[in-house]
């Protein structure tokens, strides 16, 4: 079974502070997404890596950045939190670019951050 | 600008009756179709998937239609249980291309 871990399940912080949140998956995935859930939006992509150091802007990148130094680990950092980033956020991996059940993504628990 | 597009919000069915979930796309490049089923405060889980070149997949309760001519897809759950009361998410995958496009979620509740 994909396990797709993150590290914290609730986080709050405060304005300004910079976060990070750390996804490790352990299925040898090419791929990693962050994402974020609001109520009412759905899940929205904020920045996926296809490879190691490699990153692609999703649908929402502003005050967000990512980091993909080993194949296992994506992390996303907020430089300076601010209320409107409260949300819950959603790592998930894939295996590899493809047809059909490859781009399955497999998501891990989540991580609630409130920002004060 | 929102390609796919779940357009009930919340659906309530009472047990043992059919569950019918839709979901609408704007994009014709899509080619990949999967359903996702998500609890609170947990992350969402795989249900089932559909290729473009198919128009039903079926697995156990869980059944998903295609209609690629409507750009609709559906799925049904039969016969509808408590456990399944959750937010299901439609998502699409573009031709050669590596993340999903998601709806935003229709949350059904199953009625004892």
């Amino acid at each position: 079974d994909v396990k797709v871990t993150q590290s914290s399940r609730y986080l709050v912080k405060r304005t300004g502070e910079k976060v990070f949140l750390e996804c490790v998956q352990d299925m040898d995935h090419e791929n990693m997404f962050w994402y974020r859930q609001d109520p009412g939006l759905g899940l929205r992509l904020i920045y996926f890596s296809y490879d190691v150091k490699m990153k692609e802007k999703g649908d929402i990148p502003e005050g967000y950045s990512v980091s993909r130094e080993k194949k296992e680990r994506f992390s996303l950092i907020l430089e300076s939190a601010s209320t409107n980033q409260t949300s819950m956020y959603l790592c998930a991996s894939s295996l590899i670019l493809g047809t059909g059940s490859t781009n399955t993504q497999y998501f891990g628990p989540g991580t609630r951050l409130t920002v004060l | 600008d929102q390609q796919v597009k779940q357009n009930s919000p919340s659906l309530s069915v009472q047990e043992g009756r059919i569950s019918i979930l839709n979901c609408d796309y704007t994009n014709s490049m899509f080619d990949y179709f999967l359903w996702y089923k998500k609890y609170p405060a947990e992350g969402p889980t795989f249900l089932i998937s559909i290729s473009s070149i198919k128009d039903k997949n079926e697995d156990g309760r869980f059944t998903v239609f295609l209609n690629k001519s409507a750009k609709h897809l559906s799925l049904h759950i039969v016969p509808s249980q408590p456990g399944d009361s959750a937010v299901y998410f439609c998502a699409a995958l573009p031709t050669g291309a590596n993340n999903l496009f998601f709806g935003t979620g229709t949350r059904l509740t199953v009625i004892p």
